[in-house]
């Protein structure tokens, strides 16, 4: 089963604007993940949140977790165009989960 | 440093053939190992995981089996193919003791066509 779901499941920006991608989630959570797609490729892990922060920046990433709405969003600062990949959220249940549930995932497309 | 390979990348396989992707783990010890499934243009669907060798979760019952005979060793199985078993599958590592704070580390893929 899947645990969230991102939103908007596709978007289109030019270099240098900011994305905001969301995601929504059902149960409660340890914490929360972001994870980068690019076309046919692995994922790779951005950043996490811990269920007890509230916000979290890495580079031009910055994450954000409200627990009581049970979502998060991931927003992009100044994209470039090698930006372009799919990106989902990943849900982990308890400290001592073995498993992360994945969202649907959120397509972005960056144009120079 | 610690590496995963998946092999092989793609696969094309016809319907009620045997299936074997194998992902291994270097330069770790006792890795919680996945595999994952992924639909065209979807999420990621979890299918198994383990923590030890011989230590097999399952979370869909389905055509597919996993197996873990060493300790840095995944492979996915299947009997007989379906053409629902098409997709790109996932394998991912954790280092063990890590509780829920840390990310996976993912293989490159495979990406497996049923005809």
């Amino acid at each position: 089963s899947q645990q969230g779901e991102e939103d908007p499941q596709a978007l289109s920006i030019q270099e240098g604007e900011n994305a905001t991608m969301n995601c929504s989630y059902k149960t409660s959570i340890n914490n929360l993940q972001w994870y980068r797609q690019n076309s046919g490729r692995g994922l790779v892990h951005l950043i996490l949140i811990r269920s007890n922060e509230r916000e979290k920046h890495s580079g031009r990433l910055r994450v954000t977790l409200d627990t009581s709405k049970k979502s998060s969003s991931l927003l992009i600062t100044a994209s470039r165009a090698a930006d372009t990949a799919s990106y989902f959220c990943a849900t982990g249940r308890s400290y001592n989960t073995d498993k992360l549930i994945f969202g649907t995932g959120t397509r972005l497309q960056v144009f120079p | 440093s610690q590496t995963i390979h998946q092999w092989p990348a793609t696969l094309v396989q016809p319907v009620g053939s045997p299936l074997s992707l194998e992902c291994t783990v270097e330069g770790t010890s006792n890795p919680n190992l996945y595999w994952y499934r992924q639909a065209a243009g979807r999420g990621l669907q979890l299918l198994f995981y383990s923590v030890g060798i011989g230590q097999i979760s399952s979370e869909v019952p389905q055509n597919l089996s996993a197996s873990r005979p060493q300790d840095r060793q995944f492979i996915l199985s299947s009997k007989k193919l379906l053409l629902s078993d098409s997709g790109f599958y996932l394998c991912a590592w954790r280092a063990p003791g890590q509780g829920g704070n840390y990310g996976y580390t993912f293989g490159s893929g495979t990406r497996l066509t049923v005809v």
